[in-house]
């Protein structure tokens, strides 16, 4: 079955604590992206990557660390949570946009976090 | 810069009635227009998109059309369902390529029967 999943889908922590958040794809997108939702702000891009080792900033980046060293993988990394970055995160992936088409992106279910 | 503007929430409507959720952009260009929908605790869903000006985007039994000259890209449904309870987001193609969206804050429609 063609999907995203990520791991955790919910954690509590405290501030300070590095925590690692896992996003995997199966359907060989070149693109992927995190997004933090929170009440009234709607969805906002943290980072995204066109593809292996090629990632940039997207919206609201502080605080947060990507790596994208294989192609299904996307971590979203949290060296030092505070509690303003308790929120629903959500991953997403798709084939790469050329030529102006565009292609749908897939979102995993997501991860709440909670930070002290 | 590139945005999202959609109607404040929570829609509360019966089953059957007409349901219209407004959504207007901000953007250099002609951007693709898309609705996503966010079914309870999944993550977003395409729903419908449109490329191009004058486009009407349509999927299960939603439509949306792509108006220029005001700037808009109203949902629009005849007759809802109560499976059709959710949390709509209007978007934008952003900028810095195809694939990147700018999301409106979301609408949250609860059908009740």
């Amino acid at each position: 079955e063609a999907q995203v999943t990520q791991n955790p889908r919910y954690l509590i922590t405290v501030t300070g604590k590095k925590l690692t958040v896992t996003c995997s794809q199966n359907m060989n997108h070149e693109y992927m992206s995190w997004y933090r939702q929170d009440p009234g702000l709607g969805l906002r891009q943290i980072y995204y990557s066109m593809n292996v080792e090629v990632t940039d900033k997207g919206d609201v980046p502080e605080g947060y660390k990507v790596s994208r060293k294989e192609k299904r993988n996307f971590p979203l990394i949290l060296e030092s949570p505070s509690p303003n970055q308790t929120s629903l995160y959500f991953c997403a992936s798709s084939l790469k946009s050329t030529g102006g088409a565009y292609n749908e992106q897939f979102f995993g279910p997501g991860t709440r976090l909670t930070v002290l | 810069g590139d945005s999202v503007t959609q109607m404040e929430g929570p829609v509360t409507l019966s089953e059957e009635a007409f349901l219209t959720i407004n959504c207007t952009y901000t953007a250099t260009g002609y951007p693709s227009l898309f609705w996503y929908v966010q079914y309870p605790g999944e993550g977003l869903q395409l729903l419908l998109k449109a490329t191009k000006a004058d486009d009407k985007g349509s999927n299960k039994g939603f439509e949306a059309t792509y108006r220029k000259e005001t700037t808009s890209f109203h949902l629009e449904k005849g007759s809802v369902q109560v499976s059709d309870s959710a949390v709509y987001f209007c978007a934008l193609e952003g900028r810095t390529g195809a694939n990147n969206l700018f999301f409106g804050t979301g609408t949250r429609l609860t059908v009740i029967p």
